[in-house]
């Protein structure tokens, strides 16, 4: 079945790389995503990658696709106590709508 | 407003009572979703609506659960005699429907206590 695995904690100091990672069981993700939940906020979307593409940049983050292993990483450079928060990775899979979520990565960055 | 907006943002109810959770998608996304949050978990999906079609409704984990929606404007959830397992942040989200990424942009959640 689908399933999407991410590790529960990561922490960090300020100014160094965070690297979120993901793994995912179905072959037929046609999108992966990142959001960022933060207390008492909604989630926000922060950036995703066709499953046609290996990497995707957007100023402070890069995502790394690995199709043949099913990873997806995450990475945030110089990292800042603002972004302290919880990072899921969700997939969505064909022409279905629903997207399947991790159970979120929990990032704390220390000054 | 121009995001996705949910009332109430907190409901405490009894064991037994109904509740009836709101959501106003962001105009004109024809889809709309539903995920429930449970404390320290990852978003599972209820149901979904794409404009008018028959909405997928694979996620809703019993008959206690029920959504409308009207047109392609708001959506309200119902759970009939809620039970503590009940207790969760749901989550609504909308997306424009078309091909592509098809972004989902949730709204602030409803967090539903029942004691």
């Amino acid at each position: 079945g689908e399933d999407v695995e991410q590790s529960l904690f990561l922490s960090v100091r300020e100014g160094d790389s965070s690297v979120i990672n993901c793994t995912y069981t179905d072959s037929s993700s046609t999108y992966l995503y990142w959001y960022k939940q933060e207390p008492g906020a909604g989630l926000q979307l922060l950036t995703y990658i066709f499953s046609n593409m290996d990497m995707k940049q957007d100023q402070r983050l890069t995502v790394l696709l690995n199709k043949k292993d099913k990873h997806l990483s995450l990475r945030i450079a110089d990292t800042q106590t603002g972004d302290s928060a919880i990072y899921f990775c969700a997939e969505r899979t064909g022409n279905n709508r629903k997207l399947i979520w991790g159970l979120g990565t929990s990032l704390a960055v220390n000054p | 407003g121009a995001g996705v907006s949910q009332s109430p943002s907190n409901k405490v109810t009894e064991k037994g009572k109904d509740v009836e959770l709101r959501c106003d998608p962001i105009s004109g996304h024809t889809a709309l979703y539903w995920y429930r949050q449970r404390l320290g978990q990852g978003l599972e999906f209820l149901i979904y609506f794409q404009g008018n079609s028959a909405p997928d409704k694979s996620g809703l984990p019993s008959d206690r659960f029920s959504a409308e929606r009207t047109g392609e404007s708001v959506s309200t959830l119902t759970i009939q005699r809620t039970q503590q397992e009940d207790s969760a942040v749901y989550l609504c989200a909308s997306s424009l429907g078309g091909s592509g990424t098809d972004t989902q942009y949730f709204g602030p959640g409803t967090r539903l206590t029942v004691l």
